[in-house]
């Protein structure tokens, strides 16, 4: 079984600023990594994955997340942010083996002006 | 077009009635999905279907009943709603293969707020 943990329920940041959402997970078995953004109002869209290779993995609208698998973290970073990244962040996990994806409880990031 | 689209949007409903959700895809994946969203933006999925054929059914009460006519298209019925069954619920699909792998993109449809009153 797996599950997934995402550190903060909500990150408030003002606009240009970085931003980092924190994500660990637990898996007896290889995963397959997902951040997907829900914006208000609307369905889950993905912003990146990891399945092998580079650790540092870059999404759609400027995000990119690095995997690390010694902490068992996929932490999704942007340099600066705009208003319209305002949005639910969810990462999630699926067994290499399987397609059963495993959310964790969402971030909620609000941008300030 | 929308890769996919679940109907209704919105559904108002009193407790004890029986509902349905429709989610159709026109991807042509073989991997379609429902998925429940809480209150507090929880989520967990509750059924897939592969070509027809369920391969996962998570702890849901038999009150919920997925159907799927066709690898494009899983609805869910609702006997009974209570309550508790309000909630946002997501339709998805992707692409699995016969090698069942992992790493497929899920695709959400815009989901359905389902309220009982």
């Amino acid at each position: 079984a797996q599950s997934v943990t995402q550190l903060d329920s909500q990150v408030p940041v003002f606009e240009e600023a970085p931003v980092e959402l924190r994500c660990n997970y637990s898996s007896s078995v290889s995963v397959y990594l997902f951040w997907y953004v829900q914006y208000p109002n609307q369905g889950l869209q993905l912003l990146l994955k990891y399945l092998s290779g580079s650790t540092l993995v870059k999404g759609i609208n400027g995000f990119e997340a690095e995997f690390n698998k010694s902490q068992t973290s996929f932490h999704l970073r942007k340099p600066s942010v705009h208003i319209s990244d305002t949005a639910e962040y969810f990462c999630a996990v699926t067994p290499r083996a399987g397609n059963k994806l495993t959310f964790g409880g969402g971030t909620r990031v609000l941008v300030k002006p | 077009d929308t890769a996919v689209s679940q109907t209704p949007k919105y559904l108002v409903t009193q407790m004890g009635n029986d509902k349905s959700i429709k989610c159709e895809q026109n991807l042509g994946h073989d991997t379609m999905y429902w998925y429940k969203q809480d209150s507090k933006k929880f989520l967990k999925i509750m059924f897939s279907y592969n070509n027809k054929e369920l391969i996962i059914n998570e702890t849901v009460p038999n009150r919920f009943s997925p159907k799927s006519p066709d690898k494009a298209h899983l609805n869910l019925h609702i006997n009974s709603l209570e309550l508790g069954d309000s909630a946002v619920y997501f339709c998805a699909s992707s692409q699995v293969g016969l090698m069942g792998g992992g790493g497929n993109i899920q695709y959400f449809g815009a989901g359905t707020r389902l309220s009982v009153l």
